[in-house]
């Protein structure tokens, strides 16, 4: 019962903008968008969250639609290092600890 | 420290020997998670320490595995008779889960 859907996979051209789309129909009042990704071999990294408004910050920014069914993370200018699985989840801040990812998007910054 | 380590980064190990992995969490962080990341797979939460609190071990998979947080600082994550099936990346995050370390990724044989 995924809570999200995102596309399987997206190229994206190195110094372009990307978008990343994120479904989340079922999402409730209260639950939070959140996005991760992992770099090959690596942690996750989480990136950025939010509940309603549009967030910004060092990494990318966030654009939540007004009825919260969907968003978009976009990375403004994407570097051969952005190459990675991006997950969006939606949860509870802080009170909804049992993080768990599905299959994300995987993204390919090309040169 | 400035951020979340794990050791052994590797570990090979054949079935049935028990592995402990430990997990240093950044330094005044008060909540520590432990996940496991199987190959192609997501993400599976498996226990949740938060201060002087009882753990939240819900995500345990069996009774082999156990952990426990010595001093609200250092965790210790034991897999006893391990299964050819506990092959994963073991993950270990703090501060309500968004910083991660790099993991260890266990193999048995």
């Amino acid at each position: 019962d995924a809570k999200t859907t995102q596309p399987p996979s997206m190229d994206c051209a190195e110094g372009r903008a990307a978008n990343l789309p994120c479904n989340h129909s079922t999402i409730s009042g209260n639950e939070y968008v959140y996005w991760y990704r992992q770099i090959h071999s690596q942690g996750p990294q989480y990136i950025i969250h939010g509940l309603k408004n549009n967030e910004t910050n060092e990494m990318a920014s966030l654009i939540i639609t007004e009825d919260r069914k969907s968003s978009t993370l976009i990375l403004p200018h994407a570097t051969l290092r952005d190459t990675a699985v991006y997950y969006c989840i939606v949860r509870e801040n802080q009170g909804d600890y049992k993080l768990s990812f599905g299959a994300g998007t995987t993204v390919t910054v090309r040169a | 420290g400035a951020g979340v380590s794990q050791s052994p980064s590797n570990k090979v190990t054949e079935k049935g020997k028990d592995v402990e992995l430990r997990c240093d969490p950044i330094s005044g962080h008060t909540a520590l998670y432990w996940y496991r990341q199987s190959l192609g797979q997501g993400l599976e939460f498996l226990i949740y320490f938060q201060g002087n609190s009882a753990p939240d071990k819900s995500g345990l998979p069996s009774d082999r595995f156990s952990a426990e947080r010595t001093g609200g600082s250092v965790s210790t994550l034991t897999i006893q008779r391990t299964q050819q099936e506990d092959s994963a990346v073991y993950l270990c995050a703090s501060s309500w889960d968004r910083v991660f370390g790099p993991g260890t990724r266990l193999t048995v044989l």
